[in-house]
């Protein structure tokens, strides 16, 4: 069973407008979420987290916004650039250090 | 800021031989370190977590017997793919957690390595 889903695979935005790509979970346990970018055979590249005491987070151009009650979350990338075309995961933990829950990772194609 | 030095990058094998990867933090103490397995255009799974001097723990459906993992030491952890097969032809990553001084630091990923069972 899925503890956190990203259900749509890809996504296509034009560059200078927004991107949003979303995560839900349902694991009530989780408490820390984070935003990773990856490139294939690379690592994946932290991006921004959010802890549940708070519902937005925001750094340069990507806010991660967290909906407790819904369960989800959500990244928005404004302005889109065409180097941030890569696979976007969306991960989940609880703050007392356990591994890192991955979703399947979206795929965010921006073009120019 | 941390890092985490994984090697190889990439390493192609003979089926029914064996592969060591290693992964080291350069500037912290990795207390913990978890293992992930990546399959072309599938999510990062979680293998196994391993505390420095204790036995590692494994995720249902991961064979601990062929999956060796060690912790030995707070700077160094492997993963040893024993009597490898083409089907454990993936992408493995490992992240630590651990602290230096007084920084905490959460999740610091390697740079994964490809393994190609031949």
């Amino acid at each position: 069973d899925q503890q956190v889903k990203q259900n749509s695979p890809s996504l296509s935005v034009q560059e200078g407008r927004i991107s949003i790509l979303n995560c839900d979970y349902t694991n009530s346990m989780f408490d820390y979420f984070l935003w990773y970018k990856k490139y294939p055979a690379e690592g994946p590249t932290f991006l921004i987290s959010i802890s549940s005491i708070k519902d937005k987070n925001e750094d340069g151009r990507f806010t991660v916004f967290l909906n407790k009650s819904a369960k989800h979350l959500s990244l928005h990338i404004v302005p889109s650039q065409p180097g941030d075309s890569a696979v976007y995961f969306c991960a989940a933990s609880n703050q007392a250090g356990t591994a890192l829950i991955f979703g399947k990772g979206t795929t965010l194609s921006v073009s120019s | 800021g941390a890092v985490v030095s994984q090697h190889p990058s990439r390493v192609i094998c003979k089926s029914g031989t064996s592969v060591k990867i290693e992964c080291r933090s350069l500037d912290f103490q990795a207390t913990t370190m978890f293992w992930y397995r990546q399959f072309p255009k599938q999510s990062l799974m979680l293998m196994a977590t391993s505390n420095e001097g204790s036995k590692a723990t494994y995720e249902q459906g991961v064979e601990k017997d062929k999956f060796l993992i060690n912790h030995a030491s707070l700077t160094l952890s492997t993963l040893t793919v024993t009597s490898a097969h083409p089907e454990d032809s993936s992408f493995y990553i490992c992240s630590a957690r651990g602290e230096s001084g007084r920084m905490v630091y959460g999740y610091t990923f390697g740079s994964g390595t490809r393994l190609t069972v031949v």
